[in-house]
């Protein structure tokens, strides 16, 4: 399995208050991804990463930044959540199978809850 | 946008094959990818195949590819209540910075 960790697993927070999630992996990749799975839409990717200091928007970033200061930790802030956030996020990484395409991996997701 | 669908359920009798359907709108895709996702747990990558190719087979999974038709299909065969999931097609829409975009989910109910 790949080295990835999310941090917290699980998380309830209050409307309004700021969240920030933690990915961390240690092999050394340079991409990076934050997700969200909600039923009915499978996983929609929040930001991403293509480098240290280097992030870009996905396809439903309001609401939510990113920071990659070091390349093992990408770091997900709601700065104010709302209970439209309430979802799992998923963070991956990317990495070359052995045929050499690039593809993603999975970390075990960040359940959190906004009440 | 690019755009992938899937069926959200399908339900097998143990030991028979599963077909898990997806279709996709974007002709520049180049790599298309199935995932499974157990309760609770993150995305496993079971297998992709390159878009130049028409079918890839890995044990009991065969990959078919329609390029024309923008159809891709994962058949489990012999399925057993280990497959019993959650499987996702994807697509690499922008080739050279990996995004990936994802199906909604086929949720694989297994039938004793």
């Amino acid at each position: 399995d790949a080295g990835i960790t999310q941090s917290p697993r699980h998380k309830v927070t209050e409307t309004g208050t700021p969240v920030t999630l933690r990915c961390h992996q240690t092999e050394n990749h340079r991409y990076m991804y934050w997700y969200r799975q909600d039923p009915g839409h499978g996983l929609r990717l929040i930001h991403y990463s293509y480098g240290v200091k280097d992030t870009d928007k996905g396809e439903v970033s309001d609401g939510y930044s990113v920071s990659r200061s070091k390349t093992e930790d990408f770091l997900l802030t709601l700065e104010s959540a709302t209970s439209s956030q309430t979802s799992v996020y998923f963070c991956a990484i990317s990495g070359r199978e052995a045929g050499g395409q690039e593809t993603q991996y999975f970390g075990p997701g960040t359940r959190l809850l906004v009440l | 946008g690019e755009d992938v669908e899937q069926s959200l359920f399908l339900s097998v009798r143990e030991g028979d094959s599963s077909v898990i359907n997806c279709t996709y709108t974007d002709s520049s895709s180049t790599y298309l990818y199935w995932y499974k996702q157990e309760p609770g747990a993150g995305l496993q990558l079971l297998t992709y195949i390159f878009s130049n190719m028409d079918m890839k087979q890995d044990q009991r999974l065969t990959v078919l590819l329609n390029k024309k038709d923008k159809h891709l299909s994962l058949r489990i065969a012999d399925t057993q209540t280990g497959d019993s999931a959650i499987y996702f097609c994807a697509e690499i829409s922008n080739f050279g910075n990996e995004k990936l975009t994802f199906g909604t989910g086929t949720r694989l109910t297994i039938i004793p």
